[in-house]
């Protein structure tokens, strides 16, 4: 079955503490995106990367990192320095990024910080 | 940057009749408009998308309008059902390498029995 997997689906962490989230698609899309939910604002974009060793800041980057050194995983971490990291956190993936296409979406990670 | 305003924030209609959603864009740069559903618990999904060289699509009971002059776009969901509730959100891209997909904050849509 092709498609994006997250994990873990909810997570608790404790003030201070990093978090990474993982997200692994076997679609063999060149491009990846995470985005962060909150109720009543949408989609925010964190980071995105178009191939791999490659990934560029969004618009909500300050508190988290990510690499990608393999085509399939584009793992996020929210580091102590995310100041309101409760969230909803999902990822997406697109075929080509030059052309503006579909996202696929994983299922998402809740995020609860004690 | 890009900014994608999205009205309304919530919407109930009965079941039956018609729904609008309406979205405005900033950049004139932009020519890919998807929208996207997302049921109670589940991850967004493509529904509908248009380009700038289209006006109008239509799929079934959902239709998108663009008006590039006025820089807005709208959702049309025609004889509603139970299964339409969700969030619906729209979004604009622009077709150079660096841009990015933007979303508007969403809109809640309740269908009334």
């Amino acid at each position: 079955d092709g498609g994006i997997t997250q994990s873990p689906k909810y997570l608790f962490r404790k003030e201070g503490q990093n978090v990474t989230l993982s997200c692994e698609q076997n679609l063999n899309h060149d491009a990846m995106y995470w985005y962060r939910q909150d109720p009543g604002q949408g989609l925010r974009l964190i980071y995105y990367s178009q191939i791999v060793n490659d990934f560029q800041k969004g618009d909500i980057a300050e508190g988290y990192s990510v690499s990608r050194e393999k085509k399939e995983s584009f793992p996020l971490t929210v580091t102590s320095a995310q100041k309101n990291p409760t969230a909803f956190y999902l990822c997406a993936s697109s075929m080509v990024w030059g052309s503006p296409g579909e996202l696929f979406f994983g299922e998402g990670s809740r995020l609860t910080v004690l | 940057g890009e900014n994608v305003e999205q009205h309304p924030s919530t919407l109930s209609v009965q079941e039956g009749d018609s729904a609008v959603i309406k979205c405005t864009y900033s950049d004139s740069a932009s020519n890919y408009f998807p929208w996207y559903k997302q049921e109670l618990g589940k991850r967004p999904q493509l529904i509908i998308d248009i380009r700038s060289n289209v006006g109008e699509k239509k799929d079934q009971r959902i239709a998108v309008t663009l008006n590039k002059t006025a820089k807005h776009f709208s959702l049309h969901i025609t004889e509603t059902q139970p299964e339409d509730s969700a969030v619906y959100f729209c979004a604009a891209s622009g077709r150079n390498r660096d841009d990015k997909i933007i979303f508007g904050k969403g809109t809640r849509l309740h269908i009334l029995p």
